[in-house]
């Protein structure tokens, strides 16, 4: 079985900040890993996605993820945070079947 | 290739009445995932699909829920006797299968059901 773990469901920074969503997983198979993102009123949306190869994964508008085995993780980051990043981030696993979300990040953008 | 199409999107139902959410998944796509999202809540897996086949039903509620996706059509999530605890939004998302697992879930838009 899949789960994972989203900690800190809001995050704040100020715009120019780095941005660091964290994700943990658990899977009983080799995972494949997604970040979505959701802006308000709207459905969700791949941001990156990890299935096999390079660990570090770029993804659309500037954001990454590195797949760590040993750490069970799979950090969204980003280094400088824009006013349009604000939004609800969703990590996802996985491995056998069905698709399984945490429970989601909001990210607030301070100017 | 359009995307995943769900309707509709808004939805208001009386209490006791029913509801049919649509989802046409994207042109290729053999599996549906729906997904339940409360207010300021994360996504609840319902129930996941083939054609003409419930794979895994885990997260559907025993009662007054039911979904399908028939060989043609769209996938029909189906909601009787629809109580106020059943407004949130409803997502649905289509994925290509190869081998043992899932490409990545492509998302419809969702349908917000309002229960009043």
């Amino acid at each position: 079985a899949q789960s994972v773990t989203q900690l800190g469901s809001h995050v704040s920074v100020s715009e120019g900040a780095l941005v660091l969503l964290r994700c943990n997983y658990s899977s009983s198979v080799p995972p494949y890993l997604f970040w979505y993102v959701q802006y308000p009123n709207q459905g969700l949306q791949l941001l990156l996605k990890y299935t096999t190869g390079a660990t570090l994964v770029k993804g659309i508008n500037g954001f990454e993820a590195e797949f760590k085995k040993s750490e069970t993780s799979f950090h969204l980051t980003k280094p400088s945070a824009h006013m349009s990043d604000a939004a609800e981030y969703f990590c996802a696993v996985t491995g056998a079947q069905k698709l399984v979300f945490g429970q989601g990040t909001r990210l607030t953008i301070n100017p | 290739n359009a995307g995943v199409m769900q309707n509709p999107r808004h939805l208001v139902r009386r209490r006791g009445q029913e509801a049919r959410l649509r989802c046409s998944p994207m042109k290729g796509h053999s599996h549906v995932y729906w997904y339940r999202q409360l207010p300021e809540e994360g996504l609840k897996f319902m129930v996941y699909l083939q054609k003409e086949n419930i794979i895994d039903e885990s997260g559907m509620p025993k009662e007054r829920f039911s979904a399908e996706f028939p060989k043609e059509g769209p996938s029909i999530l189906r909601i009787q006797q629809v109580v106020r605890g059943d407004s949130a939004a409803y997502f649905c998302a289509s994925s290509l299968v190869t081998g043992r697992t899932n490409t990545e879930a492509f998302f419809g838009q969702g349908t917000r059901l309002t229960v009043v």
